[in-house]
């Protein structure tokens, strides 16, 4: 395994419903990243946290909310989907360092998300 | 915008076969990373080419760089059935933290 969970590993709601994704990273790393994957699209980088900080939110509709509680924790609140919600989503994690050009990123298992 | 663009869409081979897989970006990078996704998983790294870096071998894995050209190639020799997958490119636009990824490959070897 890569050292990166995520629960559940799959999640059917309706529109009106509220569920949360949950990342957990083992890694000690110091940034993590929610990913989209859907069918023949490339992989569409949602929110990054680094350094717990929200650093990126790439234009992503308010029903998706993150939370970075701490470096080894990332939560995805989803509420109010579409069906174009549904998709896969995976979590990532990195080290950081400032100065430093970019390492490879370890992702978890995604979670099969299906909105009805 | 894309960055990555992986070529071909898809590669059907036999197994012991050799497998080449491209990527072409638009940006100056620091390294371009290629990684391998099984069915509906999350995805793995396989290995990472700095800028200043023409090729790089890992196990089966043979990577090559042109940056003049803004190129990359996944060679993967003598192909297994355990090799099937999507394989990414992913390129980080001179971020430190974030990775661009192409649309991919989806590899089929055949036993």
């Amino acid at each position: 395994e890569t050292g990166v969970t995520q629960t559940p590993r799959h999640l059917v709601m309706g529109m009106t419903n509220k569920k949360s994704l949950k990342c957990e990273q083992h890694l000690g790393h110091n940034a993590m990243y929610w990913y989209k994957q859907s069918a023949k699209k490339p992989l569409e980088l949602m929110f990054v946290y680094n350094f717990k900080e929200q650093t990126e939110n790439n234009s992503v509709p308010s029903r998706f909310s993150p939370e970075c509680p701490n470096s080894s924790h990332l939560f995805l609140h989803l509420h109010t989907l579409q069906p174009e919600d549904s998709a896969l989503y995976l979590c990532a994690s990195s080290q950081v360092d400032l100065g430093v050009s970019s390492y490879e990123q370890y992702f978890g298992p995604g979670t099969r998300l299906t909105v009805t | 915008s894309q960055q990555g663009e992986e070529d071909p869409q898809a590669l059907s081979i036999q197994e012991g076969e050799n497998a080449t897989m491209n990527c072409s970006y638009k940006t100056s990078i620091n390294n371009l990373q290629w990684y391998r996704q099984n069915s509906g998983r999350g995805l793995v790294h396989l290995i990472l080419i700095r800028s200043n870096e023409r090729e790089k071998h890992s196990g089966r894995l043979r990577v090559t760089l042109d940056t003049s050209k803004k190129s990359s190639s996944l060679l993967i020799t003598a192909s297994r059935a355990a090799d099937t997958a999507s394989y990414f490119c992913a390129t980080d636009d001179r971020s430190n933290y974030k990775l661009t990824f192409g649309k991919g490959t989806l590899l089929t070897v055949n036993p």
